[in-house]
C-alpha cells in the first residue's frame, strides 16, 4: 500500500532558527496536504499543494511540492515559540480514492526560547 | 457556530466491553472519517463515509464498527474485538471537490483501557 515517510521524526530549534520537515512517498501523489498539531490538540489544515514543483509561502512558511510529485517539504523561518507543535504531510494518491489521505508520522518542533 | 464535536474527551473501557464514540457535524460536510492516533504516530485511517447510509474500511478497521443514518452524525464503536484500543480517536469532515477536499478535524476523544 501507499506509505508517507517523514523526517526528522523530531526536531529542536532555539528562537529564531530556521526549520525544515521533508516528506516522501512511495507513489506519485496527486496532491499534499500539510496540517499542523499542537500539543494535546487536533490536527489544523495549514496548506495544499497540487501542482507538480508548486511552491505556496504563509508569512515564514514556505510548502514546496517535488517535480516528480512524490515529495514535499515544510520550512519555517526565523521560528517561534508559537510554531510548537506536530506537522503532518498526507497525500493523495494519483488514481486513488479521492476520500483517502496517508499521513505521515510528524515531526514534532520544539522551540527554545 | 460551525464545527465538528467529539463526546467524551476522555472515555474509559473495561476489558470486554464495547464503547461508543460520537461524532457530531454541523458544517454540511458529505464525507466524515475516523482516523487512529498513537504516541509519536501519524493518523491512522478506521473507516469513512462518503455519503448518507454508505461507508468503507479503511486501514485499520478490525475490531471496529460505524453508522451513517444521518448526514450529521457519523459514531465509532470500539468492540471487544480490538485487543490494543487505547489511543487518541479523531473524528473528520470534508466536502468533495473533485479529489482536493481538505479535512477538518473535531477535538478528539482519549480512550484507555482499565
Amino acid at each position: 500500500g501507499q506509505q508517507v515517510m517523514q523526517i526528522p521524526q523530531y526536531q529542536h530549534v532555539q528562537e529564531g532558527e530556521d526549520f525544515t520537515t521533508y516528506c516522501n512517498s512511495s507513489t506519485t501523489l496527486s496532491n499534499i496536504q500539510w496540517y499542523k498539531q499542537r500539543p494535546g490538540g487536533h490536527p489544523v489544515f495549514l496548506i495544499q499543494l497540487v501542482k507538480s514543483g508548486e511552491v505556496k509561502k504563509q508569512k515564514r512558511l514556505t510548502f514546496q511540492f517535488g517535480e516528480a510529485k512524490k515529495n514535499s517539504s515544510l520550512h519555517i523561518t526565523a521560528t517561534q515559540t508559537t510554531d510548537v507543535g506536530t506537522y503532518f504531510c498526507a497525500g493523495r494518491r494519483s488514481g486513488g480514492s479521492n476520500y483517502k489521505l496517508t499521513f505521515g508520522k510528524g515531526t514534532l518542533l520544539t522551540v527554545n526560547p | 457556530d460551525g464545527g465538528i464535536t467529539q463526546s467524551p474527551k476522555y472515555l474509559f473501557r473495561k476489558e470486554g466491553q464495547n464503547v461508543t464514540l460520537s461524532c457530531e457535524q454541523n458544517l454540511n460536510h458529505d464525507a466524515m472519517y475516523w482516523y487512529r492516533q498513537d504516541p509519536g504516530q501519524g493518523l491512522r485511517l478506521i473507516y469513512y463515509s462518503q455519503i448518507v447510509n454508505d461507508f468503507q474500511k479503511g486501514d485499520i478497521a478490525e475490531g471496529y464498527s460505524v453508522s451513517r443514518e444521518k448526514k450529521e452524525s457519523f459514531p465509532l464503536t470500539v468492540t471487544s474485538a480490538q485487543k490494543n484500543p487505547t489511543a487518541f480517536y479523531l473524528c473528520a469532515s470534508s466536502i468533495p471537490l473533485a479529489g482536493q477536499e481538505t479535512q477538518y478535524f473535531g477535538p478528539g476523544t482519549r480512550l484507555l483501557v482499565l
